[in-house]
């Protein structure tokens, strides 16, 4: 079962920053915190993982709360080529990694 | 080059009968994995095996049955097909660290 809490939906104007909050309150201290997105019809996509600081990278944000219990996905500036499944997922590293996906929220960027 | 490639992208065939799906990644990653998103878009792990040792299996029947001759390699042989294993099967690779990379999928139908 996934242990992440995420809404259902959300949309965005391109060009606007899309922010996905997630909440995982029963996150262990050896768990990161994982993002994917599945655009429509092909594999999923890993985007960015954190442990605990604030992660970036070309894709997006990461923004962890300081008690781990929440984080938000950033996209700074929305395409509508981003318009996908956006998955929050905690998970160990290595070979204690079982990635489980949740129902995910769906992003939709509207031009 | 294609970091994780699945063979076929789609298969069509009959209730009853038996087949395979291939899976390579040359991403040199140690630890392979099945997935299967059914038509309500779930995304459940199937297998996965970690330098051709089979570390993950779920519950999935006995008719599925994981084989990796080497560590690039992990095809997926399916006996006796029924209408219900009408999916997109997903074939992922993961290394120490980072996100897992997926394949495109094959698309598989029963009928």
């Amino acid at each position: 079962d996934a242990k992440t809490t995420q809404p259902t939906s959300m949309d965005c104007a391109e060009g606007r920053a899309a922010n996905l909050p997630c909440n995982h309150s029963t996150i262990s201290g050896n768990e990161y915190v994982y993002w994917y997105r599945q655009i429509h019809s092909q594999g999923p996509q890993y985007i960015i993982h954190g442990l605990k600081n604030n992660e970036t990278n070309e894709m997006a944000s990461l923004i962890i709360t300081e008690d781990r219990k929440s984080s938000t996905l950033i996209l700074p500036h929305a395409t509508l080529r981003d318009t996908a499944v956006y998955y929050c997922i905690v998970d160990y590293t290595g070979a204690n990694s079982k990635l489980t996906f949740g129902k995910g929220i769906t992003l939709s960027v509207r031009p | 080059d294609t970091a994780v490639s699945q063979t076929p992208k789609y298969l069509v065939t009959q209730m009853g009968n038996d087949k395979s799906i291939k899976c390579e990644q040359n991403l040199g990653h140690d630890t392979m994995y099945w997935y299967k998103q059914d038509s309500k878009k779930f995304l459940k792990i199937m297998f996965s095996y970690n330098n051709k040792e089979l570390i993950i299996n779920e519950t999935v029947p006995n008719r599925f049955s994981p084989k990796s001759p080497d560590k690039a390699h992990l095809n997926l042989h399916i006996n006796s097909l029924e209408l219900g294993d009408s999916a997109v099967y997903f074939c992922a690779s993961s290394g120490a660290f980072y996100g897992y990379t997926f394949g495109s999928g094959t698309r598989l139908t029963v009928v």
